[in-house]
């Protein structure tokens, strides 16, 4: 199976809100609700930030935000801020009893 | 506090070997999924394998399907990753990670890196 598709880059000003998109197909994303989202600093391992599509773990700043429509899952982080700058990943359960990952993006903060 | 930690990680030759394992403490290991992830040099995350609480349900990724093993020792709270007949192409970090209900990893050990060159 492919990795879910998410942009290579995202960029924002400190304060600005920028949207990371995911897309998959019926078979994942589509299919079911159980797409998370994670953060990874450099030389760290990944950090959990939204799963459930919409939902937020215990420590997480409610500046990061989760959508679906579709095949299309979307991370929104507003009030950008420069910690926020990452690697962030989608992933998502599919059909075949697999677990999916997009391919990744790079924030950066300006 | 959750603590996972990858141990197991070297240098081997194509077609070599290696048996990776994660202690786990902090939480009751028993009653979690628990999953392998792994990075390669420069890329992103792939999921690799995922076992139940019980190790009845095991799911591996395609390609590494019949070249590695996962396994798991509840009484020694310990995640462990066979595997056999390694491909440069498994080159990567190797991360341990809870499975919170099966489909969400939210708790990674620090990672252990796997290198396969001849």
């Amino acid at each position: 199976q492919s990795a879910l598709t998410q942009p290579a880059s995202v960029s924002g000003s400190p304060g600005q809100s920028i949207t990371i998109s995911c897309t998959g197909t019926s078979s994942d994303v589509g299919g079911y609700n159980y797409v998370s989202w994670y953060q990874q600093q450099p030389g760290k391992a990944p950090k959990l930030m939204i799963y459930d599509v919409t939902k937020r773990p215990s420590g997480v700043s409610n500046r990061f935000s989760g959508s679906k429509s579709g095949n299309t899952a979307s991370l929104t982080i507003s009030g950008l801020q420069a910690e926020d700058e990452a690697d962030y990943y989608c992933s998502s359960y599919t059909s075949s009893r697999t677990w999916l990952f997009g391919g990744g993006t790079k924030l950066t903060v300006l | 506090e959750v603590q996972l930690v990858e141990s197991g990680g070297g240098l081997v030759q194509p077609g070599g070997s290696l048996r990776l394992s994660c202690a786990a403490s902090g939480f009751t290991f028993s009653s979690y999924w628990m999953s392998w992830v792994r990075q390669a040099p420069g890329k992103g995350l792939e999921w690799v394998a995922s076992m139940k609480e019980d190790g009845s349900q095991i799911y591996y990724v395609d390609s590494v399907r019949g070249r590695f093993t996962m396994s798991r020792d509840n009484a020694r709270n310990s995640l462990y990753l066979q595997m056999d007949s390694l491909r440069v192409e498994d080159t990567a970090v190797y991360y341990c990670a809870r499975a919170l209900w099966a489909n969400y990893f939210d708790q990674w050990g620090q990672g252990s890196l796997v290198s396969v060159s001849s």
